[in-house]
């Protein structure tokens, strides 16, 4: 069965200090993984986008890894802000038959506090 | 350029009613596909439009339907609403459903549906 799932569930961190979030996933084919920051009340915002081949990649204060072979990534934030604050959701891309699905994990909630 | 922009914002509802959503995708897109999202959950997906057709649909009754019209925009209507029901639907644009694995699905910020 095609899954994602985030940890930690939730986390609260200081301002300025370092996290790192969590993607698990059994989705088979893979064609690529998402981030995306979802504000409260909002709709969700793509960070960045990983495909097989990619290990590493950075976005400001943001960097993803992806590690294809025990099916892992990781979300690391550095030096927090109070704008930080917000649920961050790891999606893979799968295939059949060349139409594209979109799993979702249910995200891990941040609290950046002053 | 306007994003994915959803009405209403808000939404109350009572038990058996019905209710339709609407959205208009992002200049250039021709997809759009709807999500359920219960209160600290992940996006849940209810289907996709494509070319004013049905292309995939999540595990959802048949109480949830929808549309999409010749300019890409779209409806969701629910039928027979149970306090269940109550969540943030979302609706993201993206490009043909056989083009779009590189670009990130766009999200508009959803209608707040709540059923008494």
């Amino acid at each position: 069965k095609n899954q994602v799932e985030q940890s930690p569930q939730s986390l609260i961190i200081l301002e300025g200090k370092n996290c790192t979030l969590q993607c698990n996933y059994t989705v088979s084919p893979f064609s690529n993984l998402r981030w995306y920051k979802q504000d409260t009340g909002r709709g969700p915002v793509s960070l960045t986008i990983m495909t097989f081949s990619e290990n590493t990649k950075s976005n400001g204060r943001y960097t993803a890894t992806l590690d294809a072979d025990t099916k892992q990534s990781s979300l690391h934030i550095t030096a927090s802000q109070l704008s930080d604050s917000a649920s961050y959701i790891c999606v893979v891309t799968t295939t059949t038959s060349g139409t594209y699905k979109y799993i979702f994990g249910t995200g891990t909630r941040l609290k950046v506090l002053a | 350029d306007a994003g994915v922009t959803q009405s209403p914002t808000h939404l109350i509802k009572t038990r058996g009613q019905q209710v339709t959503l609407r959205c208009s995708p992002k200049s250039g897109h021709d997809t759009v596909s709807w999500y359920q999202q219960a209160l600290g959950q992940g996006p849940q997906f209810i289907f996709q439009y494509y070319e004013e057709e049905e292309r995939q649909r999540g595990n959802f009754p048949d109480r949830f339907s929808g549309h999409q019209f010749p300019n890409y925009s779209s409806e969701l209507n629910v039928n027979a609403l149970l306090l269940g029901d109550s969540a943030l639907y979302l609706c993201a644009s993206s490009l043909g459903a056989s083009r779009s694995w590189g670009s990130p699905l766009h999200f508009g910020n959803g209608t707040r549906l709540t059923v008494t």
